[in-house]
């Protein structure tokens, strides 16, 4: 079964708006951890932002916040005012605390930031 | 601080030759991961080494795959033979500790294989 599902495969946005991109999750885990990277097309996956499952907060990062509804599996990306720079893949991921505690990556979505 | 080095960052090769590509982590990071992106797909995990341990190569296709990781810093990947279905993006990453489940792993920029 997919652990990870993103299922915008692609999104536009208008410059200085907001978008989210979506992320549900599988785990049978208490305890689990849930990133976000954007991959530009240079091709290095750049961490941005973190969601422990006990974190009672929300992460944010700068323009990056996580809406996490831990009772939906749901990790979802947000980016406030949108830049030109944001153009690029963005992918969700999980670690789980038991097993292999690898990074599972979902398919990735490409955003799109229009002028 | 310099980032995860990785070369080459192209390899265009013919089926049945070999190919190699090395990484070089962060200082003092102990955790080296090699990751494999299929075009339109996420990374996959192919191997993990704690120092120069493989801890996790259960990824690893073994019959083709050879990873190395001798001194417990840079690491080489090895395909032979190589076939079409190895053309992907090979992503070298690292981490400081892997205990901590908010470690972050920061990537190198890959090296993009062709396989003709």
């Amino acid at each position: 079964a997919q652990k990870i599902t993103q299922t915008q495969p692609g999104m536009f946005v208008q410059e200085k708006e907001a978008v989210t991109l979506d992320c549900t999750y599988d785990t049978s885990d208490q305890s689990y951890g849930l990133f976000w990277y954007k991959q530009p097309s240079s091709g290095e996956m750049i961490f941005l932002i973190y969601q422990g499952s006990y974190d009672e907060q929300n992460a944010t990062e700068g323009r990056y916040s996580l809406n996490f509804q831990k009772a939906r599996k749901s990790a979802n990306l947000v980016i406030s005012a949108s830049q030109l720079g944001d153009s690029a893949m963005y992918f969700c991921a999980m670690r789980e605390d038991t097993g292999r505690r690898a990074l599972t990556f979902g398919s990735g979505t490409r955003l799109q930031v229009q002028p | 601080e310099a980032g995860v080095v990785q070369s080459p960052r192209y390899k265009i090769i013919e089926k049945k030759q070999p190919v190699a590509f090395w990484c070089n982590p962060i200082s003092g990071h102990n955790t080296l991961y090699w990751y494999r992106q299929n075009l339109g797909q996420g990374p996959e995990l192919l191997i993990r080494y704690e120092n120069e341990e493989a801890v996790d190569d259960s990824q690893l296709p073994k019959d083709r795959f050879s990873a190395e990781r001798l001194k417990g810093v840079d690491s080489t990947l090895k395909i032979q033979p190589a076939e079409l279905g190895d053309s992907a993006v090979y992503l070298c990453a690292s981490s400081l500790d892997l205990l901590r489940l908010s470690e972050t792993q920061y990537f190198g920029p890959g090296t993009r294989l062709l396989v003709l």
